[in-house]
């Protein structure tokens, strides 16, 4: 079964510290994974998709990786602040291309304490 | 550029009555999925629709359905609703799934969400 797991369900970390949010997926044969952030009551908001054949995307103060053969992604924020407090989410299409569904973790929240 | 629009952003039903939640994509997006989101299930995906055909269905029962209409703009319909039912009923839309990086990135609405009483 294809699977997105999202360890720990929650982090609190004061501002300044830079950090990484993991997320694990079970078939190794995705087609690309996207994260996003969520404020409470909000929608999702993309920051981030890496396409099979990439190892990493870059935004700002965010970086993503792709470990495909380990089925890990991470996404690193450097400099953490306040405002960066949200739920984190990764999602994976898998290989299926625009037949597959998108699959959620069940995310991370992130509070940065000031 | 205008966002994707869902309507109503709140709506309060009883059970056994049925809802239709409606979708507007980013201009010249033709893909439009949904998702339900619960504190206990997390994310999970109904249905995605592309120039009006559904190209894929998530595990859910026959009480939920969805519809693409010409203009890309999509509806869901939940009938008999249950108190299981109550959610965040999320709807992302993308340019065209498959077709490289940039046309795969979604763009989500605020949501729809749904209390069943």
């Amino acid at each position: 079964k294809q699977e997105v797991t999202q360890i720990p369900a929650a982090l609190s970390v004061p501002e300044g510290e830079n950090l990484v949010l993991n997320c694990s997926f079970t078939d190794s044969a995705i087609y690309n994974l996207q994260w996003f952030r969520q404020d409470p009551g909000k929608g999702l908001t993309s920051l981030l998709l890496i396409q099979s054949s990439q190892r990493e995307q870059t935004s700002g103060r965010l970086n993503a990786s792709l470990d495909k053969s380990s089925g890990r992604s991470t996404l690193y924020i450097a400099a953490s602040q306040p405002g960066d407090s949200a739920t984190y989410l990764c999602a994976v299409r898998w290989m299926g291309g625009a037949n597959s569904k998108l699959t959620f973790g069940k995310g991370i929240t992130l509070s940065v304490r000031p | 550029k205008a966002g994707v629009t869902q309507t109503p952003r709140y709506l309060i039903k009883t059970r056994g009555q049925q809802v239709t939640l409606s979708c507007s994509p980013i201009s010249g997006h033709r893909s439009v999925s949904w998702y339900q989101q619960t504190p206990g299930q997390g994310l999970q995906f109904l249905f995605e629709y592309f120039s009006e055909t559904q190209r894929n269905k998530g595990n859910f029962p026959g009480r939920f359905s969805g519809r693409q209409f010409s203009n890309s703009r999509s509806e869901m319909n939940v009938s008999t609703l249950e108190l299981g039912d109550s959610a965040l009923y999320l709807c992302a839309s993308s340019a065209a799934p498959g077709q490289g990086a940039g046309a795969n990135v979604l763009t989500f609405g605020a949501g729809s969400r749904l209390t069943v009483l």
